[in-house]
């Protein structure tokens, strides 16, 4: 279960807050991918980065940022332009450029609004 | 890009029977799909994985098989045992992309 880490575990917002979650790796891996996850929804990307400095919206990018200043972190804002944030969020990396590589995940955050 | 459809969403077996899930792609230039198990509340973990230049693989009680041709590919397990509840997704790359699109999920239920 190595490897890949995300923090916290759990988070509690307040409507109008922005908070952060943490998404760490010491694979080596070069992209790293921030995915959302609601009951009978699949996971949903969020945001990826394939290099430092770079980073792509995905599929349902708004009312999120994040930022690529190292190889090792892809920490993910949610921001109170997303009108419905209560999900499970999971990071994941993988070698970047290789269309027959695994993805790894984290152990995911569970962010609540209150 | 590429549309991945997976049937069922939910699929309840007694165990030791077998169990099966499917899933569809669109991109025919796709070459890589993995399957995941996600266990309640932990991360989803690869079980298996077949490339474009094989047909079927095997690892002890589970398999994946692939239909370029239908475009479609299938998880297979044998045995079925309670442990092995749990979400599984099934992933396909776009064709001149390494970012896999995921199906929805299904929830395999066993039995004792």
């Amino acid at each position: 279960d190595g490897g890949i880490t995300q923090s916290p575990k759990y988070l509690f917002r307040k409507e109008g807050q922005n908070v952060t979650l943490s998404c760490e790796q010491n694979l080596n891996h070069d992209a790293m991918y921030w995915y959302r996850q609601d009951p009978g929804q699949g996971l949903r990307l969020i945001y990826y980065s394939q290099i430092v400095n770079d980073f792509q919206k995905g599929d349902i990018a708004e009312g999120y940022s994040v930022s690529r200043e190292k190889k090792e972190s892809f920490p993910l804002t949610v921001t109170s332009a997303q009108k419905n944030p209560t999900a499970f969020y999971l990071c994941a990396s993988s070698r970047a450029g290789v269309k027959t590589d695994t993805q790894y995940f984290g152990p995911g955050t569970r962010l609540t609004v209150l | 890009g590429e549309n991945v459809e997976q049937h069922p969403s939910t699929l309840s077996v007694q165990e030791g029977d077998s169990a099966v899930i499917k899933c569809t792609y669109s991109d025919s230039a796709s070459n890589y799909f993995p399957w995941y198990k996600q266990e309640l509340g932990k991360r989803p973990q690869l079980i298996i994985d077949i490339r474009s230049n094989v047909g079927e693989k095997k690892d002890q009680r589970i398999a994946v098989t692939l239909n370029k041709t239908a475009k479609h590919f299938s998880l297979h397990i044998t045995e079925t045992q309670p442990e092995d509840s749990a979400v599984y997704f099934c992933a396909a790359p776009s064709g001149g992309s390494y970012i896999p699109t995921f199906g929805r999920g299904t929830s395999l239920i066993v039995h004792p």
